[in-house]
């Protein structure tokens, strides 16, 4: 089975640019999640989304971010204007139900550096 | 406000030596736990959960966690550790009542020396 899937896998861009990460949840999954992992500040979650709807994006860092998920597989992250501080590993992760035991499956990343 | 701690932020051991990773949260109500790892360059990937019953959780790879509700604590152990058990490791915490939302730990990383 398909897992998670995320693009691009690396993105080298100067700041200022815009950068947009893209993800595709496992099929039949009704949950996406969207983290950012830094050594400083460890794995946040910036998003999630319930039946593409936003549900809490209390983690975004400030309006640079945006996120979108104009349907059930497909999922943007992003970023502009982009700065060095965004550089970063974002993980999409996705799961099943509406029960809080389901477990959350990750894709695997986008390293992001900005210039 | 609610939290996940594990408080080792850096493990290093030999082969074949026992592991325990401490994990507290501060939640007041019922929660569900995880323990993800992740590989170096690889994505995270679930080792164990608990929900409900035994207390003593069996997972992948020979690992297990305890949870004990008197202590907010998770902890997960493997008694004999392998070079490729080198890692890095999250605690996740959710609220049942909060539906899938994840609160994670700072991770720690094990280093496995052959």
């Amino acid at each position: 089975d398909a897992g998670v899937i995320q693009s691009p896998r690396h993105e080298v861009t100067e700041m200022g640019q815009e950068v947009t990460l893209r993800c595709k949840p496992i099929s039949g999954h009704d949950y996406l999640f969207w983290y950012r992992q830094t050594m400083m500040r460890g794995l946040e979650l910036l998003i999630y989304f319930n039946n593409n709807v936003p549900i809490d994006d209390s983690g975004m860092p400030e309006d640079r971010f945006s996120a979108k998920m104009p349907n059930a597989s497909f999922s943007t992250l992003k970023i502009q204007p982009s700065e060095p501080r965004d550089s970063a590993v974002y993980f999409c992760a996705s799961s099943l139900g509406d029960r809080s035991n389901q477990p959350q499956h990750f894709g695997d990343g986008t390293r992001l550096s900005i210039l | 406000a609610q939290s996940v701690s594990q408080h080792n932020h850096h493990v290093i051991l030999s082969e074949a030596a026992s592991l325990e990773l401490g994990c507290n949260y501060s939640y007041g109500g019922t929660v569900n736990l995880f323990w993800y790892v992740q590989y170096p360059g690889q994505h995270l990937q679930l080792l164990l959960k608990y929900f409900s019953g035994d207390p003593l959780v069996k997972g992948i790879k020979g690992f297990e966690a305890e949870f004990i509700k008197s202590k907010f604590s998770f902890n997960l152990r493997k008694p004999s550790v392998q070079w490729s058990d080198t890692a890095e490791y999250f605690c996740a915490v959710n609220l049942k009542a909060a539906g899938n939302k994840l609160t994670f730990g700072g991770g720690t990383r094990v280093l496995v020396k052959p």
